[in-house]
């Protein structure tokens, strides 16, 4: 079956240093991969999508890469704020045949930014 | 504009109860998804419509769970005589295009007690 993995624990950064998050994946062959952060409380809020035939994606202080040999998306932050504190979950999308885009979601991992 | 909407936001149903969760998802998207989150886990797919059909809904975990989307629009969850194992957050999300993000609702979260 499909499988996700992302970093279990918790990860605590500085103020200002380079967060990078990691999404592995098995048994499928996405032809996007998403990322969304998610707040205490509230739902998933989209960040940003990668497409199976793009190496990397960049938006503001957010970039993403996608290595479909590795089957391995890598998200970073960089110049992190407190305020980045987050879960943040990725999740592969393959298009199937029977017309269906539901997303499967890692476990997510939570990032703490220190002052 | 106004994002998805869930109502209502906190649900307490005794073990046994009926319980109905609603969705109003951003108008004009035609997907409508519905997620079950556990605590400290990511969503899980419970079940997508796209307009008024439903088209997959190999995540409802049994049959006392029902969803439907009558007109297009809003849609309601419905699950019948709740167990404790239901006590979770379900989402709901509305898309605009296959393949692209999903808007999330805020949740409803339900304590079976």
């Amino acid at each position: 079956s499909q499988k996700i993995e992302q970093n279990s624990e918790a990860l605590n950064i500085q103020e200002g240093k380079t967060a990078t998050l990691t999404c592995n994946y098995t048994n499928y062959s996405p032809a996007y991969l998403q990322w969304y952060r998610q707040d205490p409380g509230r739902g998933p809020v989209f960040l940003l999508l990668i497409r199976e035939n793009e190496k990397e994606k960049r938006k503001e202080r957010l970039k993403v890469t996608f290595d479909t040999t590795l089957k391995q998306s890598l998200f970073h932050i960089t110049a992190s704020q407190p305020a980045d504190s987050a879960t943040y979950l990725c999740a592969p999308l393959r298009l199937e045949s029977y017309n269906t885009d539901k997303l499967i979601f890692g476990t997510g991992t939570r990032l703490q930014v220190f002052p | 504009g106004a994002g998805v909407s869930q109502s209502p936001r906190y649900k307490v149903a005794k073990r046994g109860q009926d319980v109905a969760l609603r969705c109003d998802p951003i108008s004009g998207h035609v997907s409508l998804f519905w997620y079950q989150q556990a605590l400290g886990q990511g969503p899980e797919f419970l079940t997508y419509f796209q307009n008024e059909a439903q088209l997959d809904k190999s995540g409802l975990p049994s049959d006392r769970f029902f969803a439907e989307r009558p007109e297009g629009s809003v849609s309601t969850l419905k699950i019948q005589r709740t167990q404790q194992e239901d006590s979770a957050v379900y989402l709901c999300a509305s898309s605009g295009y296959r393949g692209r993000e999903q808007y999330f609702g805020p949740g409803t979260r339900l304590t079976v007690t």
